[in-house]
């Protein structure tokens, strides 16, 4: 039972232009969401985060919107640079801190 | 300021073998969080540890098992290995969740671990 989907499995933007991920979760119990970004042979890196009591949440070119009606998040990227290529999770969580990951989306930016 | 650590980073065991894995958190950091992460998938959280007890466990058979030491360094252990073991193995530190109330979790490099 996937409780957090990533539904593109990638996504290919031109250098300078907006990336947008997207992200949907099923369990309404999730409270905190976040995002990190994995290069290979490394471990996932924090990105940014949203609590459910917010919508959007900003951290230089990083945004991330919240519809908790829709159970639905993105992660905005303004503007997209070669070095954002990497794989993107989504996670969310509940009480206890215990993180439920999607399977990721392939980002490239192209130059 | 280091960063969390992992060893080793790479693995090769057979089935029916025994693994261990450790893993040092953040500095300042008290709480572990152990993750398998398949081919193409994201992490599937195992087991957490915080005040060396486990706290949380995800949908994991006991063969998998950990421990947390006084200076919050911990090891996964995994018994009688089966192909289907064979993943990158992620350790994540945090600060307390009870504590804190603090979400963010940052990760090590991971072992991959293969199982022949």
């Amino acid at each position: 039972d996937q409780q957090v989907k990533q539904n593109s499995p990638s996504l290919s933007v031109q250098e300078g232009r907006i990336s947008i991920l997207n992200c949907d979760y099923t369990n309404s119990m999730f409270d905190y969401f976040l995002w990190y970004k994995k290069y290979p042979a490394e471990g996932p890196t924090f990105l940014i985060s949203i609590s459910s009591i917010k919508d959007k949440n900003e951290d230089g070119r990083f945004t991330v919107f919240l519809n908790k009606s829709a159970k639905h998040l993105s992660l905005h990227i303004v503007p997209s640079q070669p070095g954002d290529s990497a794989v993107y999770f989504c996670a969310a969580s509940g009480s206890g801190n215990k993180l439920v990951f999607g399977a990721g989306t392939i980002l490239r930016v192209k130059s | 300021d280091a960063g969390v650590t992992q060893s080793p980073t790479h693995l090769i065991k057979t089935r029916g073998q025994q693994v261990t894995l450790r893993c040092s958190p953040k500095s300042g950091h008290d709480t572990v969080s152990w993750y398998q992460q398949a081919l193409g998938q994201g992490p599937q959280f195992i087991f957490q540890y915080y005040e060396e007890e486990e706290r949380q466990r995800g949908n994991f058979p006991d063969r998998f098992s950990g421990h947390q030491f006084p200076n919050y360094s911990s090891e996964l252990n995994v018994n009688a290995l089966l192909l289907g073991d064979s993943a990158l193995y992620l350790c994540a530190s945090s600060l307390g969740w009870m504590r804190t109330g603090s979400h963010e979790q940052y990760f090590g490099p991971g072992t991959r671990l293969t199982v022949t």
